[in-house]
């Protein structure tokens, strides 16, 4: 069965550094999503993709984070200048069409460790 | 605002017993809800829905309009069934709002 599969499963990294965090979604789906898990907290959208344009971001995704889709397989998180509260696990989800009858498969996660 | 709250961070029960994960939710138009289960070391992966009115794993929830509630249900708890549960919604966009989760343990 085909699954999202995310790289890396864990990333330290230092405040101030810039990190990218990569998804492969299944093949066939058009959208794409982003959420984060700060520790002890609720899971959180962060950004919804579709067509190579986001289509919706909360107030979490400022100018900090980016988002892209660089080839026809990985889409990618960047988060420009890591802060400590950037501290969380990322989970990247893809669908593969809009609207509730289709269910966001969700990857594994990237635990991203800001020092 | 769009809330989803669970009130329970963990609930736990012996194999065998009832079992019923609270779930409400604040939306002020039509939602749709969702279950989510993360089992140790696996990624999050949806349970059911509420459109589907279907029973999973033995599982079902119902959706209460007047109450807010979406509360997941199953009569017999099974060991395999510990796991973290999330309840979420929908609005009229695609993205999912979670509330903070329910560790489900079961003893046997």
């Amino acid at each position: 069965e085909p699954e999202v599969t995310q790289t890396p499963s864990h990333q330290v990294t230092q405040m101030g550094q810039e990190v990218i965090l990569r998804c492969v979604p299944i093949s066939n789906h058009l959208y794409f999503y982003w959420y984060r898990q700060i520790l002890g907290q609720k899971v959180e959208f962060l950004v919804s993709f579709y067509n190579n344009e986001i289509s919706e971001k909360s107030e979490i995704f400022d100018d900090q984070f980016s988002v892209e889709r660089p080839d026809g397989s990985n889409f990618t998180l960047k988060i420009r200048s890591t802060k400590l509260e950037d501290s969380a696990m990322y989970f990247c989800a893809s669908s593969g069409g809009r609207g509730h009858s289709y269910e966001q498969y969700f990857g594994p996660g990237t635990r991203l460790t800001v020092t | 605002a769009q809330r989803v709250t669970q009130p329970e961070k963990l609930l736990s029960v012996f194999k065998g017993a009832p079992v019923e994960l609270k779930c409400n939710y604040s939306y002020s138009g039509s939602p749709e809800l969702f279950w989510y289960v993360q089992y140790s070391r696996q990624r999050l992966q949806l349970l059911l829905r509420h459109i589907s009115r279907e029973s999973i794993k033995g599982f079902t929830a119902d959706l209460n309009k007047g109450e807010t509630s979406f509360h997941l249900k199953k009569p017999f708890a099974q060991e395999e069934d510990s796991a973290m549960y999330y309840c979420a919604l929908s609005s009229n966009t695609d993205k999912l709002i979670f509330g903070t989760g329910t560790r489900l343990q079961v003893f046997p």
